[in-house]
Protein backbone atom coordinates (compact mmCIF):
# COMPACT_ATOMS: atom_id res chain seq x y z
CA UNK A 1 0.00 0.00 0.00
CA UNK A 2 1.59 3.49 -1.13
CA UNK A 3 2.30 5.59 1.83
CA UNK A 4 1.29 9.14 2.23
CA UNK A 5 2.23 11.39 -0.67
CA UNK A 6 3.13 15.43 -0.86
CA UNK A 7 3.50 17.70 -3.17
CA UNK A 8 6.30 19.39 -3.91
CA UNK A 9 8.80 18.43 -2.05
CA UNK A 10 10.78 21.79 -1.62
CA UNK A 11 9.20 25.67 -1.99
CA UNK A 12 10.95 28.62 -2.06
CA UNK A 13 8.34 32.44 -2.12
CA UNK A 14 8.91 35.69 -1.47
CA UNK A 15 7.07 37.45 1.36
CA UNK A 16 3.51 38.19 -0.11
CA UNK A 17 2.97 35.52 -2.17
CA UNK A 18 0.74 32.51 -1.92
CA UNK A 19 1.35 28.71 -1.91
CA UNK A 20 -0.70 25.89 -2.11
CA UNK A 21 0.50 22.31 -1.12
CA UNK A 22 -0.99 19.01 -2.12
CA UNK A 23 -1.29 15.88 0.09
CA UNK A 24 -2.91 12.09 -1.23
CA UNK A 25 -3.30 9.85 1.95
CA UNK A 26 -3.17 6.26 2.27
CA UNK A 27 -5.78 4.45 0.05
CA UNK A 28 -8.70 3.87 2.23
CA UNK A 29 -8.00 6.75 4.86
CA UNK A 30 -10.10 9.48 5.34
CA UNK A 31 -8.86 11.62 7.62
CA UNK A 32 -5.99 13.90 6.60
CA UNK A 33 -4.22 16.18 9.51
CA UNK A 34 -1.96 19.17 8.71
CA UNK A 35 1.00 20.23 11.35
CA UNK A 36 3.88 22.97 10.50
CA UNK A 37 7.36 22.02 12.32
CA UNK A 38 10.11 24.97 12.41
CA UNK A 39 13.16 23.93 13.98
CA UNK A 40 13.69 22.44 17.54
CA UNK A 41 9.78 22.82 17.76
CA UNK A 42 7.24 20.17 18.13
CA UNK A 43 4.36 19.82 15.81
CA UNK A 44 1.92 22.57 15.77
CA UNK A 45 -1.33 21.44 14.61
CA UNK A 46 -3.00 23.34 11.72
CA UNK A 47 -6.41 21.48 11.03
CA UNK A 48 -8.30 18.57 9.99
CA UNK A 49 -10.23 17.26 7.39
CA UNK A 50 -12.71 14.29 7.23
CA UNK A 51 -14.73 13.17 4.44
CA UNK A 52 -14.16 16.99 3.24
CA UNK A 53 -15.41 18.76 5.97
CA UNK A 54 -12.92 20.70 8.58
CA UNK A 55 -13.23 19.02 11.54
CA UNK A 56 -10.77 20.66 14.00
CA UNK A 57 -8.51 23.93 13.43
CA UNK A 58 -5.62 25.17 15.18
CA UNK A 59 -4.42 28.43 16.02
CA UNK A 60 -3.39 29.83 12.79
CA UNK A 61 -3.92 33.05 11.16
CA UNK A 62 -6.81 32.86 8.99
CA UNK A 63 -3.96 32.69 6.11
CA UNK A 64 -3.96 29.45 6.29
CA UNK A 65 -6.53 27.52 4.84
CA UNK A 66 -7.61 24.13 3.76
CA UNK A 67 -9.45 21.70 1.98
CA UNK A 68 -10.22 18.47 0.85
CA UNK A 69 -11.64 16.45 -1.96
CA UNK A 70 -14.28 14.01 -2.60
CA UNK A 71 -11.28 11.27 -3.25
CA UNK A 72 -9.55 12.69 0.48
CA UNK A 73 -6.87 14.54 -1.19
CA UNK A 74 -6.13 17.16 0.25
CA UNK A 75 -4.76 20.96 0.00
CA UNK A 76 -3.38 24.14 2.22
CA UNK A 77 -3.05 27.35 1.38
CA UNK A 78 -1.17 29.74 2.83
CA UNK A 79 -1.86 33.73 1.54
CA UNK A 80 0.46 36.63 1.99
CA UNK A 81 3.07 34.89 3.29
CA UNK A 82 5.31 36.20 5.97
CA UNK A 83 9.22 35.33 6.46
CA UNK A 84 8.00 33.44 10.08
CA UNK A 85 5.78 30.73 7.45
CA UNK A 86 9.16 28.95 6.95
CA UNK A 87 9.09 25.66 8.00
CA UNK A 88 8.14 22.05 7.18
CA UNK A 89 4.17 21.48 7.00
CA UNK A 90 3.47 17.83 7.18
CA UNK A 91 0.59 16.21 5.94
CA UNK A 92 -0.55 12.94 7.89
CA UNK A 93 -3.46 10.40 7.50
CA UNK A 94 -5.41 8.18 9.60
CA UNK A 95 -8.23 5.74 10.43
CA UNK A 96 -11.22 7.43 11.57
CA UNK A 97 -12.06 7.95 15.10
CA UNK A 98 -11.56 6.62 17.69
CA UNK A 99 -8.45 4.59 15.86
CA UNK A 100 -6.75 8.03 15.17
CA UNK A 101 -4.08 7.80 17.73
CA UNK A 102 -2.08 6.14 14.85
CA UNK A 103 -1.27 9.12 12.21
CA UNK A 104 1.15 8.11 9.07
CA UNK A 105 2.98 11.24 7.81
CA UNK A 106 4.28 12.04 4.43
CA UNK A 107 7.90 13.29 4.33
CA UNK A 108 6.67 16.90 3.96
CA UNK A 109 6.93 20.33 2.00
CA UNK A 110 9.98 22.52 2.89
CA UNK A 111 9.10 25.92 2.10
CA UNK A 112 11.44 28.31 2.52
CA UNK A 113 10.35 32.16 2.39
CA UNK A 114 12.46 35.10 1.31
CA UNK B 1 -4.33 25.34 28.09
CA UNK B 2 -2.95 22.11 26.88
CA UNK B 3 0.58 20.97 27.37
CA UNK B 4 2.82 18.38 27.17
CA UNK B 5 6.42 18.53 28.73
CA UNK B 6 9.31 16.68 27.47
CA UNK B 7 13.12 16.73 28.13
CA UNK B 8 14.53 18.45 24.92
CA UNK B 9 18.03 16.38 24.92
CA UNK B 10 18.71 13.19 26.56
CA UNK B 11 22.23 11.50 25.71
CA UNK B 12 23.37 7.92 26.31
CA UNK B 13 25.59 5.29 25.45
CA UNK B 14 25.28 2.74 22.69
CA UNK B 15 24.02 -0.35 24.06
CA UNK B 16 22.78 1.39 27.35
CA UNK B 17 18.97 2.07 28.28
CA UNK B 18 17.07 5.15 28.03
CA UNK B 19 14.08 6.32 29.55
CA UNK B 20 12.22 9.74 28.11
CA UNK B 21 9.20 11.07 30.16
CA UNK B 22 6.30 12.76 29.24
CA UNK B 23 3.81 14.46 31.31
CA UNK B 24 0.89 16.19 29.80
CA UNK B 25 -2.01 18.67 30.72
CA UNK B 26 -5.36 18.48 28.41
CA UNK B 27 -9.15 18.83 28.16
CA UNK B 28 -10.14 14.69 28.02
CA UNK B 29 -7.99 12.24 27.31
CA UNK B 30 -7.69 9.28 25.57
CA UNK B 31 -4.58 8.25 25.13
CA UNK B 32 -0.50 9.02 24.84
CA UNK B 33 1.26 8.23 21.55
CA UNK B 34 5.16 8.39 21.11
CA UNK B 35 6.42 8.83 17.66
CA UNK B 36 10.18 8.93 16.33
CA UNK B 37 11.34 11.62 13.82
CA UNK B 38 15.14 11.42 12.11
CA UNK B 39 16.64 14.70 11.21
CA UNK B 40 15.02 15.61 7.82
CA UNK B 41 12.78 12.79 7.73
CA UNK B 42 9.00 12.45 8.76
CA UNK B 43 7.24 11.28 12.38
CA UNK B 44 6.83 7.46 12.45
CA UNK B 45 4.59 5.65 15.38
CA UNK B 46 5.85 3.68 17.67
CA UNK B 47 3.46 3.11 20.41
CA UNK B 48 0.11 4.03 21.90
CA UNK B 49 -1.38 3.42 25.23
CA UNK B 50 -4.57 4.48 26.45
CA UNK B 51 -4.71 2.49 29.65
CA UNK B 52 -2.06 2.37 32.71
CA UNK B 53 0.81 -0.25 32.61
CA UNK B 54 3.74 -1.03 29.72
CA UNK B 55 3.29 -2.00 26.37
CA UNK B 56 6.25 -3.34 24.91
CA UNK B 57 7.39 -3.24 21.46
CA UNK B 58 10.93 -5.07 20.66
CA UNK B 59 13.49 -3.06 22.11
CA UNK B 60 10.74 -0.57 23.00
CA UNK B 61 8.45 -0.16 25.67
CA UNK B 62 5.94 2.87 26.77
CA UNK B 63 4.34 3.05 29.70
CA UNK B 64 1.62 5.14 30.87
CA UNK B 65 0.14 6.52 34.54
CA UNK B 66 -3.35 8.44 33.70
CA UNK B 67 -3.85 9.66 37.33
CA UNK B 68 -0.50 11.11 37.33
CA UNK B 69 -0.74 12.40 33.68
CA UNK B 70 2.79 10.81 33.16
CA UNK B 71 4.17 8.73 30.74
CA UNK B 72 7.69 7.74 29.18
CA UNK B 73 9.22 5.48 26.41
CA UNK B 74 11.81 3.06 27.31
CA UNK B 75 14.77 2.13 24.95
CA UNK B 76 16.66 -0.70 25.50
CA UNK B 77 19.89 -1.88 23.90
CA UNK B 78 20.50 1.13 22.62
CA UNK B 79 21.91 1.63 18.74
CA UNK B 80 23.21 4.39 16.80
CA UNK B 81 20.38 4.02 14.75
CA UNK B 82 18.37 5.09 17.68
CA UNK B 83 19.40 8.59 17.09
CA UNK B 84 16.72 10.84 16.38
CA UNK B 85 14.19 12.79 17.79
CA UNK B 86 10.84 11.41 20.10
CA UNK B 87 8.02 13.08 20.50
CA UNK B 88 5.20 12.35 23.01
CA UNK B 89 1.45 13.32 21.49
CA UNK B 90 -1.71 12.96 23.61
CA UNK B 91 -5.17 12.48 22.21
CA UNK B 92 -7.95 14.99 23.93
CA UNK B 93 -11.61 14.92 24.34
CA UNK B 94 -11.89 16.04 20.38
CA UNK B 95 -9.50 12.68 19.46
CA UNK B 96 -6.92 15.60 18.77
CA UNK B 97 -3.60 14.99 19.19
CA UNK B 98 -1.75 17.60 21.06
CA UNK B 99 2.37 16.93 20.69
CA UNK B 100 5.36 17.63 23.19
CA UNK B 101 8.00 19.77 21.77
CA UNK B 102 9.96 16.68 21.46
CA UNK B 103 13.28 14.98 22.89
CA UNK B 104 16.51 14.89 20.99
CA UNK B 105 18.23 11.57 21.88
CA UNK B 106 21.93 11.78 21.36
CA UNK B 107 23.51 8.23 21.31
CA UNK B 108 27.71 8.23 22.01
CA UNK B 109 29.65 5.02 21.21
Amino acid sequence: KAGVTQTPRYLIKTRGQQVTLSCSPISGHRSVSWYQQTPGQGLQFLFEYFSETQRNKGNFPGRFSGRQFSNSRSEMNVSTLELGDSALYLCASSLPRPNQETQYFGPGTRLLVL
Amino acid sequence: GQSLEQPSEVTAVEGAIVQINCTYQTSGFYGLSWYQQHDGGAPTFLSYNALDGLEETGRFSSFLSRSDSYGYLLLQELQMKDSASYFCAAQDSNYQLIWGAGTKLIIKP
